[in-house]
């Protein structure tokens, strides 16, 4: 596709309810990234895939965050048991080969809103 | 983890003024990055510059590694320029500052 896409664009769950996420990133791009955005807040670094290699999950705050991506394309990111404190915009990115001085493609972001 | 501040928090222009927004880093990285967030949500990279001066039309980056800060400069601001500026440093993934909010007001 021409760009990162997100969906859904909006979610609005009960606490305590699992959730799926999924990004699509440029076609070729063979890193991904997952972001957190809280409210008037820089971005958050949750997850890094990098080709065939074990993912970074260093930045997951819990381990009821976890993500996937198959294939090396899509990726899902899963929040499980949800809390009001997961309220954010997750946001992903691609680069072409992860590298340091990739350029990071952004998706437009999934809202997400735990009543 | 990586510091990454970022100065003003927030900032109002006349359009056609210009602006310098400043990014600090706590320690030594490969490289760092300049992002615009539009007001709905859309992040773009402006820059890529790990040193040195770049210029892409009316904005400009300077890095200077060595003291760990990194600059961009506004020329001639547009009302399309109102968003947030973050600025974000690489060490194994990037790290993202809180941006800087601008304004510009017609």
């Amino acid at each position: 596709g021409a760009g990162v896409s997100q969906s859904p664009s909006n979610k609005v769950t009960e606490k305590g309810k699992d959730v799926e996420l999924r990004c699509d990133p440029i076609s070729g791009h063979t890193a991904l990234y997952w972001y957190r955005q809280s409210l008037g807040q820089g971005l958050e670094f949750l997850i890094y895939f990098q080709g065939n290699s074990a993912p970074d999950k260093s930045g997951l705050p819990s381990d009821r965050f976890s993500a996937e991506r198959t294939g090396g394309s899509v990726s899902t990111l899963t929040i499980q048991r949800t809390q009001q404190e997961d309220s954010a915009v997750y946001l992903c990115a691609s680069t072409l080969s992860g590298g340091a001085g990739d350029t990071q493609y952004f998706g437009p972001g999934t809202r997400l809103t735990v009543l | 983890g990586i510091q990454v501040e970022q100065s003003p928090p927030d900032l109002i222009l006349q359009e056609g003024a210009n602006s310098t927004l400043r990014c600090n880093f706590s320690d030594s990285v490969n490289n760092l990055q300049w992002f615009h967030q539009n007001p709905w949500g859309q992040l773009i990279n402006l820059f890529y510059i790990p040193s040195g001066t770049k210029q892409n039309g009316r904005l400009s980056a300077t890095t200077v590694a060595t003291e760990r800060y990194s600059l961009l400069y506004i020329s001639s601001s547009q009302t399309t320029d109102s968003g947030v500026y973050f600025c974000a440093v690489w060490a194994n993934n990037l790290f993202f500052g809180t941006g800087t909010r601008l304004t510009v007001i017609p």
